[in-house]
């Protein structure tokens, strides 16, 4: 079975703190995304990588940013956190071919004071 | 530019009922797959099933089947015989692939599960 591991489940920041969100795949998969999971929003693509060191933005990237410098771990990172950033996150991988299947991992819950 | 909707923010169904989940989606690309993911409550999201655009005939797994009208761009999920561990919320999503790798999702629906 395919395997995303998040680092953390729930995390707790002050306003201005860098944050590091971390996602492992052990399925060898090329793609890699960072989604924002609010109520009411669904969810929304933030940075996506179909290739170590590769990187694209998706809909809502301002005030973040991402790393991939192996295939299996896709960073997020929050330069400098606040209070809207405050979400559950969720990352996904899937293979090269891919007919859109994603592999979630369980998530990362934000709060940001 | 590609949408997807869901218009029932939150249902509720007794156990072993039917319930259907509703879903529509723009696009206009002729090749495109639809997906239903699951989302239980403190769990990772998974995939319920999945719909080629090609393919005329409905998807079904197991107790989950879809309503794909592709003219009126429909697509919704019913889940016959509902459990307690169907208690998820349930998103629709639309993938054209490509170069872009990308699913669409739209807003979800809370399904609660009765006993």
């Amino acid at each position: 079975d395919v395997k995303v591991t998040q680092s953390s489940r729930y995390l707790v920041k002050r306003t201005g703190e860098k944050v590091f969100l971390e996602c492992v795949q052990d399925m060898d998969h090329e793609n890699m995304f960072w989604y924002r999971q609010d109520p009411g929003l669904g969810l929304r693509l933030i940075y996506f990588s179909y290739d170590v060191k590769m990187k694209e933005k998706g809909d809502i990237p301002e005030g973040y940013s991402v790393s991939r410098e192996k295939k299996e771990r896709f960073s997020l990172i929050l330069e400098s956190a606040s209070t809207n950033q405050t979400s559950m996150y969720l990352c996904a991988s899937t293979p090269g071919q891919t007919t859109g299947e994603l592999f979630f991992g369980e998530g990362s819950r934000l709060t940001v004071l | 530019a590609q949408t997807v909707t869901q218009s029932q923010p939150e249902m509720s169904v007794q156990e072993a009922e039917t319930v259907t989940l509703s879903c529509t989606y723009d696009t206009s690309e002729s090749n495109y797959y639809l997906f239903w993911y699951k989302q239980p409550p403190s769990r990772q999201m998974i995939l319920v099933i999945r719909q080629e655009a090609y393919k005329q005939q409905n998807a079904t797994e197991n107790r989950f089947s879809v309503n794909f009208q592709k003219a009126a761009k429909s697509f919704s999920l019913k889940i016959s015989d509902s459990q307690l561990g169907d208690t998820a919320m349930y998103f629709c999503a639309l993938f054209h692939g490509g170069a872009t790798n990308k699913l669409i999702f739209g807003t979800g629906t809370l399904l609660a599960v009765q006993p």
